[in-house]
């Protein structure tokens, strides 16, 4: 099956500069990459996603990067916010009738002010 | 607000008992996936269903089963609860099944 790795697993940022998250995946058959954020006591939010016909989605502030050789995936976030500050957790999807999410386990990203 | 509700939002019980954890979709959504959250293993999937058909089993034990009403809405049923099972559960739903899933914020467990 799926296995999704996430590096670093903690990362701090001065506000105002970028911060970039890196997902690996192991399966060639993915095709949907989705960046999810938790904040304490919450559900994972969806804030962008990705597909594999794709190699780079913005919006706004943070951007995503595909790259299906090497099969990594990137969340750029720039210029930091502390309200930035949560656990960001990457995914991947296998097309089919299992459509779960295989999940990274997380990272946890501090914006000093 | 994703638009994913459930309910209860906290549980606490003892060791044995049986739980019911409720989740009702976004509106339209057909599918319906139960993830379970612990500090060791992360987000690890449960179940999925849609359109009230069972579609897909991850790591989900025995002890565990799930079902989906004509209303769409969902039920996770965790008995003969061990201390292990304490994690955070979460739903979510999905407008297909593909892509997009959008989280409900969550039944934090505690088994004592």
């Amino acid at each position: 099956g799926e296995n999704v790795e996430q590096h670093p697993s903690t990362l701090s940022v001065q506000e105002g500069d970028s911060a970039v998250i890196k997902c690996t995946y192991s399966d060639s058959a993915s095709n949907y990459f989705p960046w999810y954020k938790q904040e304490l006591g919450k559900g994972p939010q969806l804030i962008i996603d990705i597909r594999s016909n794709v190699g780079e989605k913005k919006d706004q502030r943070i951007a995503v990067t595909l790259n299906k050789t090497a099969k990594h995936f990137s969340l750029h976030i720039t210029e930091t916010q502390p309200e930035d500050s949560a656990v960001y957790f990457c995914a991947a999807q296998i097309p089919g009738a299992n459509s779960k999410l295989t999940f990274g386990k997380g990272i946890t990203l501090s914006v000093r002010p | 607000d994703s638009g994913v509700t459930q309910t209860p939002k906290h549980l606490i019980t003892a060791t044995g008992q049986r739980v019911t954890l409720r989740c009702s979709p976004r509106s339209g959504d057909l599918s319906v996936y139960w993830y379970q959250q612990s500090l060791d293993q992360g987000l690890q999937f449960l179940i999925q269903y849609y359109n009230g058909e069972e579609r897909a089993k991850g790591n989900i034990l025995e002890r565990f089963s799930a079902q989906q009403f004509p209303d769409l809405h969902s039920e996770l049923n965790l008995s003969s609860l061990e201390l292990g099972d304490s994690a955070l559960y979460f739903c979510a739903s999905s407008g297909s099944q593909q892509g997009e899933q959008y989280f409900g914020p969550g039944t934090r467990l505690t088994v004592t």
